[in-house]
């Protein structure tokens, strides 16, 4: 079975900080994609990857980034955390011949 | 501008009836179609795909039917289940590079099958 672990199921912070999420999948997937899911809004695109330190924009880039150092792993930043980041974020892999993506269990995070 | 829409957020069914679930799309060049099924505080999770050269696709009780000339597709259940209750997001793969395969969500129904 695949696996895409998210580091935290949910998340508290403040205004301003710097935030990390991180996420790690066991299928030696080529790609890697950041999603956040908000009520009426559906899942949205932040970032995706489709190899080691290459990283592509999504459709809601602003305010994020992203890092891949390492294939197994994606990490989404949060530069200055702002309460409208407020949502639920879902990471995702997927190998470059299918099109199916293996979700995570998402990271709920509140920014107060 | 949302290339994927799911008009409808909230469906609800009764245990053993059918429950038929719509998506519509925009863009012409999407060549791939899934169906995922999400719960509360968990990722969504794969439930049935169907490519654009064909107009059905069945899996047990989900199958699947595409219009590509009305842009139109949609889930059905049968029969619908408890446990079916879920979110339901429609998905169109968008090719990216020709190594990439980026998914476009919709914006999700929410299904709630009565006892």
């Amino acid at each position: 079975d695949v696996k895409v672990t998210q580091s935290s199921r949910y998340l508290v912070k403040r205004t301003g900080e710097k935030v990390f999420l991180e996420c790690v999948q066991d299928m030696d997937h080529e790609n890697m994609f950041w999603y956040r899911q908000d009520p009426g809004l559906g899942l949205r695109l932040i970032y995706f990857s489709y190899d080691v330190k290459m990283k592509e924009k999504g459709d809601i880039p602003e305010g994020y980034s992203v890092s891949r150092e390492k294939k197994e792993r994606f990490s989404l930043i949060l530069e200055s955390a702002s309460t409208n980041q407020t949502s639920m974020y879902l990471c995702a892999s997927s190998p470059p011949s299918r099109v199916l993506a293996f979700f995570g269990q998402g990271t709920r995070l509140t920014v107060v | 501008d949302q290339q994927v829409k799911q008009n409808s957020p909230s469906l609800s069914v009764q245990e053993g009836r059918i429950s038929i679930l719509n998506c519509d799309y925009t863009n012409s060049m999407f060549d791939y179609f899934l169906w995922y099924k999400k719960y509360p505080a968990e990722g969504p999770t794969f439930l049935i795909s169907i490519s654009s050269i064909k107009d059905k696709n069945e899996d047990g009780r989900f199958t699947v039917f595409l219009n590509k000339s009305a842009k139109h597709l949609s889930l059905h259940i049968v029969p619908s289940q408890p446990g079916d209750s879920a979110v339901y997001f429609c998905a169109a793969r968008a090719a990216y590079g020709g190594a990439t395969n980026k998914l476009i969500f919709g914006t999700g129904t929410l299904l709630a099958v009565q006892p």
